[in-house]
């Protein structure tokens, strides 16, 4: 089982809908990073989390510590969301020396 | 500057080849990251130095050999590849070590290896 587990795998929206997107994990963290990542392209760091909602535009983060479970949410879904949403978990103590751990990604497309 | 610069944005080179990946960034960020990704599954992370000395090694064929000649620069020079070393590969910084501070990914250099 790994440390970090995203679901949905893969989601297909119509434009307009509200999508979420989870986030279990099982290791103690510092912080939880939501990351974006359009074909063939660079990472884009969307919020890192510790406790509570952040809000960004169109898309809120959620995380509940004592659950270990974070949600991303999106609404009124638009075609330039279509992208990959990663689930990262920061890690408790230093001398894991910064190292991340990804989930495996959830593929979003938003059709037209 | 909130930039994390990747260059090239392409690579092809061939077995024999010695080419080098170059990132920048000028955030004062005290750690870099370099991580290879392969299509459809998330980074895995191969180097990272914080203070410019290297603090840790996934156990990384030495074909790669990371460089961080200041602060503000890393490189990855890539020697003897082989074609299952195509990827991206991406640089990533931080504030510092530790899961306590936000990362600024670059772009990535997509490296294809004939």
């Amino acid at each position: 089982k790994n440390e970090v587990e995203q679901s949905p795998q893969n989601l297909t929206a119509q434009e307009g809908e509200f999508i979420t997107i989870n986030c279990s994990y099982s290791v103690g963290i510092s912080a939880l990073h939501w990351l974006q990542q359009h074909p063939g392209g660079g990472i884009v760091s969307l919020f890192m989390l510790s406790s509570g909602k952040k809000k960004h535009g169109r898309l809120i983060a959620t995380i509940n510590i004592q659950e270990k479970h974070s949600s991303l949410h999106i609404t009124a879904s638009h075609p330039r969301d279509s992208a990959v949403y990663i689930c990262a978990a920061g890690p408790m103590i230093y001398n894991q020396g910064g190292k991340l751990i990804f989930g495996q990604g959830t593929e979003l497309s938003v059709k037209p | 500057d909130t930039e994390v610069t990747q260059t090239p944005k392409h690579l092809v080179m061939g077995m024999t080849n010695k080419k080098s990946l170059k990132c920048e960034q000028h955030m004062g960020h005290r750690a870099m990251y370099w991580y290879k990704q392969k299509a459809k599954k998330p980074p895995e992370l191969m180097f990272v130095y914080s203070y410019e000395k290297l603090s840790i090694n996934e156990s990384v064929p030495s074909r790669f050999s990371p460089e961080c000649p200041n602060s503000s620069l890393l490189n990855l020079h890539l020697h003897a590849l082989q074609p299952e070393d195509s990827a991206l590969y991406l640089c990533a910084s931080s504030q510092a070590v530790g899961g306590y501070y936000g990362y600024t990914f670059g772009s990535g250099t997509r490296l294809t290896v004939v």
